[in-house]
């Protein structure tokens, strides 16, 4: 069965400083992966996704994700936080034995400081 | 503008009084699906729609009905809402059902069920 773990409810960063949005995965096929970011009362939107072959996967808003398949983990980065960040972030996978389902993360809440 | 609407965008009813949550995306997209937002748990798929007249069970799909008869439409149906499904309700489309093809999401309706 496949299942996405976010182990982190909640990161804190100061503006400026890099932040790391954790996520591991279990599928038993290729791992098709994503991240989604969610602002107060709207729905979710797409930020990246992992294209096979490239390990570190360039985004919008200036995050990106590094995959790394030996520890099943789809982190999501960036290098410099801004306050406007702040949002619930999803990790989510599908996999071509999952069918066509989409597993998501619990989700995890970043809160960037001024 | 691409987007995908859900209405209504609040909704209080009362235990097994019918309802229905509409879902339409103006993008032709081939794939579209319903989760249920919950604290702690992240999003749960409901049921999912690879194309008219195409429809499979999600994750959590006692207690809902779905239908998509035109490309456009999704309406999730409670037929007897109970308590539990008290929930935020995210409705979700993309362009096909490919692994590797990200979702757009509509705004989410609050639903309580009392």
């Amino acid at each position: 069965a496949q299942s996405v773990a976010q182990p982190e409810d909640q990161v804190n960063v100061a503006e400026g400083n890099p932040l790391t949005v954790k996520c591991t995965y279990s599928v038993s096929g290729n791992p098709y992966l994503f991240w989604y970011v969610q602002y107060p009362n709207r729905g979710l939107q797409f930020l990246l996704k992992y294209i096979t072959g490239d390990n570190l996967v360039k985004g919008s808003y200036g995050f990106e994700a590094e995959f790394n398949k030996s520890q099943t983990s789809f982190h999501l980065k960036k290098p410099s936080a801004l306050v406007s960040d702040s949002a619930l972030y999803f990790c989510a996978v599908r996999a071509n034995t999952g069918g066509f389902k989409t597993i998501f993360g619990a989700g995890t809440r970043l809160f960037v400081k001024a | 503008e691409a987007q995908v609407t859900q209405n209504p965008r609040y909704l209080i009813t009362v235990t097994g009084k019918k309802l229905t949550v509409t879902c339409s995306q103006n993008m032709n997209h081939e794939y579209m699906s319903w989760y249920r937002q919950d604290p702690g748990l992240g999003l749960r798929q409901i049921y999912y729609s690879m194309n008219v007249e195409v429809t499979d069970k999600g994750d959590v799909p006692e207690g809902y009905k779905v239908s998509r008869k035109e490309k456009r439409n999704f309406p999730l149906i409670l037929e007897s809402p109970s308590p539990n499904q008290t929930s935020l309700y995210f409705c979700a489309s993309s362009e096909d059902w490919g692994l590797n093809t990200e979702a757009f999401f509509g705004q989410g309706t609050r639903l309580t069920v009392v």
